[in-house]
């Protein structure tokens, strides 16, 4: 099984402010990882897929890249929607499809 | 646009056997995989397997000896039957669709909205 490992766990930022989040994996998943956000109460929502394709609807101000093991998502000007948790997911291998811990962006 | 919808039982009681049923509407349900994901209260979010449309499965293999999914094209649903269920199985279920390229998996788009089940007596 592929171990994605979120980082930091709580990521505190101010609104206009840019955030970058980490996702490591355990073994090389090529480009095959996928990031979400989710508010509470609600189901994830789709943000970007093969690593750094943003899915459709999503703003040009996330964006994703990485390659191998280490992945990042940047939000470039955080706005108050983009407080909430972020989970990223390798497609690498369906057996299984592992998530990673989650990332809470937070208003600072 | 897809739409997907979770139901079934909100309460389980330990040993008995979990169902829940998938209800796809808005789009086409051939020619995709279909799948179960969870999350405890308060936790991550854990895949559980799919289905293609065309019947073949895959399960997390922490799972496999409790899971079966199993699909219904005429009704364009599918369902997850999870069995001898704990308290360490009280999660919202979430259903979704990968969109899968060349049968490789690319991420779960659209999700259902969950379903909150409970394991208690």
């Amino acid at each position: 099984e592929i171990v994605m490992t979120q980082s930091p766990a709580t990521l505190s930022v101010s609104p206009g402010e840019r955030a970058t989040l980490s996702c490591r994996a355990s073994q090389s998943v090529s480009s095959n990882l996928v990031w979400y956000q989710q508010k509470p109460g609600q189901a994830p929502r789709l943000l970007i897929y093969g690593a750094s394709t943003r899915a459709t609807g999503i703003p040009a101000r996330f964006s994703g890249s990485g390659s191998g093991t280490e992945f990042t998502l940047t939000i470039s000007s955080l706005q108050s929607e983009d407080f909430a948790v972020y989970y990223c997911q390798q497609s690498n291998n369906w057996l299984p499809l592992t998530f990673g811990g989650g990332t809470k962006v937070e208003i600072k | 646009q897809v739409q997907l919808q979770e139901s079934g039982p909100g309460l389980v009681k330990p040993s008995e056997t979990l169902s829940l049923t998938c209800t796809v509407s808005g789009g086409s349900f051939s020619g995709y995989f279909w799948s179960w994901i969870r999350q405890p209260p308060g936790k991550g979010l854990e895949y559980i397997g799919y289905i293609y449309y065309s019947g073949s499965t895959n399960y997390n293999p922490s799972l496999k000896s409790r899971v079966t999914i199993s699909v219904d094209t005429s009704k364009n649903q599918f369902s997850l039957k999870l069995s001898s269920v704990t308290a360490a199985d009280t999660a919202v279920y979430y259903c979704a669709r990968d969109l899968s390229i060349a049968a490789r998996p690319v991420g779960f788009d659209p999700w259902g909205q969950g379903t909150l089940v409970t394991v208690s007596s």
